[in-house]
């Protein structure tokens, strides 16, 4: 199975600022990445396919980058409303997998 | 507007069985790939499987945590995807969430079930 790991399980983050949220995978997966945002009590939110394409909707201060085995997501000028977990998931081979997620939280 | 939203979940005792459904408007249901993904409380998430659309037969994947117990279905005239459990263990308690796939990610999620494996 392909390991995702989002080394960060926490960052500290003020509003206005710039933050990469990063993903490993442990093989190649291409660009068959997406990146979800989960926030307390809620289902997750698609933010990114393909690597770096924004689904319709998504603000585009979400940038995903990256391709192989290196992924990041860029969220530049932070909302209060983007204090939330990330999560990374590729789907270049079964099973599909999941990072462990990386939260966003204020300083 | 698409919309998803799962039903089914609830307490079960281990060896057990449960169905859980995801009711679907606002797409064409027959032209999506759908999934099951869980997540234990404070966990991570979990893919589970899918069921490809009609081009593709309505075939299914699975994980090998769930293959063999659990079965991904869906009943295309009413728009409705479901997950059969079977032989449930306390380690399958979570909150299950269907998805309307997107080339392999999710891009529609529902607002999920909680299951609850325990005697």
């Amino acid at each position: 199975d392909i390991v995702m790991t989002q080394s960060q399980k926490f960052m500290s983050t003020s509003v206005g600022d710039r933050v990469s949220v990063t993903c490993k995978a442990s093989q190649n997966v291409g660009t068959n990445v997406a990146w979800y945002q989960q926030k307390p009590g809620q289902s997750p939110k698609a933010l990114i396919y393909s690597a770096s394409y924004r689904y319709s909707g998504v603000p585009d201060r979400f940038t995903g980058s990256g391709s192989g085995t290196d992924f990041t997501l860029t969220i530049s000028n932070v909302q209060s409303e983007d204090l939330a977990e990330y999560f990374c998931q590729q789907y270049n081979s079964y099973p599909l997998t999941f990072g462990a997620g990386t939260k966003l939280e204020l300083k | 507007e698409v919309k998803l939203v799962e039903s089914g979940g609830g307490l079960v005792q281990p060896g057990g069985s449960l169905r859980l459904s995801c009711a679907t408007s606002g797409f064409t249901f027959t032209d999506y790939y759908m999934s099951w993904v869980r997540q234990p409380p404070g966990k991570a998430l979990e893919w589970l499987g899918f069921i490809r659309n009609k081009a593709n037969g309505y075939t299914t994947e699975y994980s090998a945590s769930v293959k063999g117990r659990f079965t991904i279905s869906r009943d295309n005239s009413q728009s409705i995807l479901y997950l059969q459990m079977n032989t449930l263990r306390a380690e399958d308690s979570a909150t299950y969430y269907c998805a309307r796939d997107h080339y392999g990610s999710k891009a529609y999620w529902g607002q999920g079930t909680l299951v609850t494996v325990s005697a």
